[in-house]
């Protein structure tokens, strides 16, 4: 059964600064890994799509990484903002295609 | 392009009664999919349909049943509500010319049980 860990929870950053989000999934057979980002009360927005062919995916200041073998991705995301505060989410989908699994999230907070 | 359209965004019930959530995709998008997201679980998948048929069902009681119709839009309905089923529900749509494109989410309904 695939789990998906997001490692920290939470995250306080100063404005400005570089910062890695870490997501871990149990089973390598993937078909893709999303990740979204969640503002409160609202619904997810996608962020990057990583086929499981692919090794990074680049938008603007986010870079996605996925390495199948170890089970990691990580977002990373440059130069951060006030307005980059949210939850991220990560998701996969197995080589069945259908549903995403879905992680916990990591909740960031920039301080101006 | 219009997103993902959820109605209605909030409602109220109480136990034991029904719902009915809406969603339309994205022009063009013929798969749906619907996820529960509640505080103590984090996002479960409901059910995913294509062209009509339901191609994947998660582990949800019967109460929890959904449908597509010819213009894609698809709705889900919700049974004899209980407490715990109060939640945002969230709907997304993705091409299907690949078997797994990017996924499109819609803002969601907040479903609260009294």
């Amino acid at each position: 059964k695939q789990e998906v860990t997001q490692i920290p929870a939470a995250l306080s950053v100063p404005e400005g600064e570089n910062l890695v989000l870490n997501c871990s999934f149990t089973d390598s057979a993937i078909y893709n890994l999303q990740w979204f980002r969640q503002d409160p009360g609202k619904g997810l927005t996608s962020l990057l799509l990583i086929q499981s062919s692919q090794r990074e995916q680049t938008s603007g200041r986010l870079n996605a990484s996925l390495d199948k073998s170890s089970g990691r991705s990580t977002l990373y995301i440059a130069a951060s903002q006030p307005g980059d505060s949210a939850t991220y989410l990560c998701a996969v989908r197995g080589n069945q295609g259908g549903k995403l699994i879905f992680g916990q999230g990591t909740e960031l907070s920039v301080k101006p | 392009k219009a997103g993902v359209t959820q109605t209605p965004r909030y409602l109220i019930k109480t136990r034991g009664q029904q719902v009915t959530l809406s969603c339309s995709p994205i022009s063009g998008h013929r798969s749906v999919s619907w996820y529960q997201q509640t505080p103590g679980q984090g996002l479960q998948f409901l059910f995913e349909y294509f062209s009509e048929t339901q191609r994947n069902k998660g582990n949800f009681p019967g109460r929890f049943s959904g449908r597509q119709f010819s213009n894609s839009r698809s709705e889900m309905n919700v049974s004899t509500l209980e407490l715990g089923d109060s939640a945002l529900y969230l709907c997304a749509s993705s091409q299907q010319e690949r078997r797994a494109g990017e996924l499109f989410f819609g803002e969601g309904s907040r479903l609260t049980v009294l």
